[in-house]
């Protein structure tokens, strides 16, 4: 088993839509929980950043962590297409310096 | 800003080849990182480092090696190019363990 599941994709989706992403996770030992969106041929960034359970929420972006279920989500709300591109979650515990990542899903805002 | 920079956005070598990666941050990080990036299989961690000079294999460190001589600056080396090593690699760097890493633009390279 994977220690990430996420799906590839791709997800296409009209602009203005609210988009979902998610990944599960099997290492209950995870506490902190990163989303981060590459444009093609470019670098990750970092678009949130939570650590152990609860919501944040940046913009049109929200994060979501729920450690009971090992889920983690990201919505988009009133998408857009510069939205377009992969997202990538990724989680780690404070101990070490592993951070896992998902395998990123593939993500078209249609205008 | 963190910023993290890569020597060459794009490379073409043959095989057989030495070839280096270097990588640049400006924010006195203590952790710097290189994965690669194949489709499907996300990123992959091929070597670590958290301090200068001292270095931990990654998941996937057969055929690269590393140095750190200085604390902004990380390199990935190569030693004898093969097709299979064609890929997207990416440096990032963090300030401690569990903190947030943040990436260079990456390195297209293309071994013939």
């Amino acid at each position: 088993q994977k220690e990430v599941e996420q799906d590839p994709g791709p997800l296409s989706v009209p602009e203005g839509a609210i988009v979902s992403l998610n990944c599960t996770y099997s290492n209950s030992a995870f506490q902190y929980f990163m989303w981060y969106r590459q444009y093609s041929r470019k670098g990750p960034e970092l678009l949130m950043y939570t650590y152990s359970s609860g919501n944040k929420e940046d913009g049109r972006f929200t994060a979501q962590v729920d450690k009971s279920s090992k889920y983690i989500s990201l919505f988009i709300r009133d998408s857009q297409p510069s939205d377009s591109a992969t997202y990538l979650c990724a989680m780690g515990n404070t101990g070490g310096f592993k951070t896992i990542f998902g395998a990123g899903t593939r993500l078209f805002v249609k205008a | 800003d963190v910023k993290v920079t890569q020597s060459s956005r794009y490379l073409v070598k043959r095989t057989g080849e030495k070839v280096f990666l270097e990588c640049v941050q400006d924010m006195d990080h203590e952790n710097m990182f290189w994965y690669r990036q194949d489709p499907g299989l996300g990123l992959r961690l091929i070597y670590f480092s958290y301090d200068v000079k001292m270095k931990e294999k990654g998941d996937i460190p057969e055929g690269y090696s590393v140095s750190r001589e200085k604390k902004e600056r990380f390199s990935l080396i190569l030693e004898s190019a093969s097709t299979n090593q064609t890929s997207m690699y990416l440096c990032a760097s963090s300030v401690g363990q569990g903190e947030t890493q943040y990436f260079g633009p990456g390195t297209r390279l293309l071994v013939l």
